[in-house]
């Protein structure tokens, strides 16, 4: 069965400084990858997605992301983060079938500090 | 594009009471999924359709649940005889057939007193 570890439950960092959350997955086939944000009483907006090609994938706000096959892992980096930044982040797997349901790592909270 | 609707936004009901939340995906899309999420935790999936058909359902999805999505448009999630190990946030999120980027709508929270 699939599953979805994100190592840190909270990270802060000091904005303008760079952050790395960790993701790392299990699957035994084929997936595809996501890193979700959620800001507080709020739904999930997709930040990036690993389909396929590059294994690294980049958003419009400065976060990117790596798919790393043989760690099994899809972390995600920003350089410098801004206060706006913090909120809550998941990471999320779907396996190359045909049902799309997502798998959910337990978050990690990003929290930036002036 | 609106992007994904849900409604309420809160629902406060009490034990053994009857609730039900509607989802309005993005008109394009085909395909509708619901999630779970309890406090502190990562979303956790309940059920999706493909167009009108309801293909999967999670275990969590007891009986007391209850799904539907008539002509493939918006969807209803119906929870029956509520319990307090109900109250959650209720999500919803759609996506293209083979898309697999699905795209959330701000949730329903659930408190059960």
């Amino acid at each position: 069965a699939q599953s979805v570890t994100q190592l840190d439950s909270q990270v802060p960092v000091f904005e303008e400084a760079p952050v790395e959350l960790r993701c790392n997955y299990s699957s035994s086939v084929s997936v595809y990858l996501f890193w979700y944000v959620q800001y507080p009483n709020q739904g999930l907006q997709l930040l990036l997605k690993y389909l396929s090609g590059s294994t690294l994938v980049k958003s419009i706000n400065g976060f990117e992301a790596e798919f790393n096959k043989s760690q099994t892992s899809f972390h995600l980096r920003k350089p410098s983060v801004h206060i706006s930044d913090t909120a809550e982040y998941f990471c999320a797997v779907s396996e190359g079938g045909n049902t799309g349901k997502l798998i959910f790592g337990q978050g990690t909270t990003l929290q930036v500090k002036p | 594009d609106t992007g994904v609707s849900q409604d309420p936004r809160h629902k406060i009901t009490k034990r053994g009471q009857n609730v039900t939340f509607r989802c309005d995906p993005i008109s394009e899309h085909n395909r509708l999924y619901w999630y779970r999420q309890t406090l502190g935790q990562g979303p956790e999936f309940l059920t999706y359709f493909q167009n009108e058909a309801q293909l999967e359902k999670s275990r969590l999805l007891s009986d007391r649940f209850s799904a539907e999505r008539p002509k493939g448009s918006f969807s209803t999630l119906e929870i029956q005889r509520t319990e307090q190990g109900d109250s959650a946030m209720y999500l919803c999120a759609s996506s293209l057939e083979g898309g697999r980027a699905q795209y959330f709508g701000p949730g329903t929270r659930l408190t059960v007193t």
